[in-house]
């Protein structure tokens, strides 16, 4: 399974932008690059997931070097709800193969 | 989007016993299906992957006769924890795909399982 590196943790302040870097250096051509939260004590929640394009939701945005080796997911406006760990994960067979994530602190 | 729902969210067994805990897609039917377990302060680890009607796939090290998983429908997938010992402690969680395979994958909420 492909390999995703990511900071162990980061910090930002509320009602500020967000980005979460994310390498991914042996993707293969077919891998998605997906992106899931989890809040404690819950199940992880998808968040947004693309595969060259840059992608907007509703939750967040997704840039994608154009060598596909990296990835930033973009919180536009942190709140205080948007602490979690976040994993980056390529999907490429079926399975989902977690790494460590980012645990993500909102500050007040 | 889709919604899994996972059950029981919390068990407490005694050491030796067997504990079944279901998983069902609500909304989707979920050819495959997915189990991790995570101890505290780590990541998930997949246990195995689970495909509607047929022998579930096994992680390495994931002992097989323990960790008992049924896929009999599109919409539920079972994990027995067979025998199970206090180090069995963990919190399990599923996870569904839709038909296609290439979409995200949906998760319960998890089942913190205490044995004692």
């Amino acid at each position: 399974d492909a390999k995703t590196t990511q900071p162990n943790s980061m910090e930002s302040n509320e009602e500020e932008p967000v980005h979460l870097p994310c390498n991914h250096s042996t993707i293969s051509g077919t891998d998605y690059i997906h992106w899931y939260r989890q809040l404690p004590s819950q199940g992880p929640e998808y968040v947004i997931h693309g595969l060259t394009s840059n992608v907007n939701n509703r939750m967040a945005s997704l840039a994608i070097a154009e060598d596909r080796k990296s990835s930033t997911l973009i919180l536009h406006r942190a709140t205080l709800r948007d602490a979690a760990v976040y994993y980056c994960i390529l999907q490429g067979a079926q399975k989902l193969v977690f790494g460590q994530g980012t645990r993500l602190t909102i500050n007040p | 989007g889709a919604v899994v729902s996972q059950h029981p969210s919390r068990v407490i067994c005694k050491s030796g016993t067997s504990v079944k805990i279901e998983c069902r897609s609500l909304d989707f039917q979920a050819t495959t299906m997915f189990w991790y377990r995570q101890f505290p302060k780590q990541s998930l680890m997949l246990m195995a992957t689970s495909n509607e009607g047929s022998k579930a796939t096994y992680e390495q090290g994931v002992e097989k006769d323990k960790f008992l998983i049924n896929h009999a429908s599109l919409t539920l997938s079972t994990l027995t924890v067979t025998s199970a010992h206090p180090e069995d402690s963990s919190f399990y969680i599923c996870s569904a795909r839709d038909l296609g395979g290439y979409t995200e994958a949906f998760f319960g909420q998890g089942t913190r399982l205490t044995v004692v």
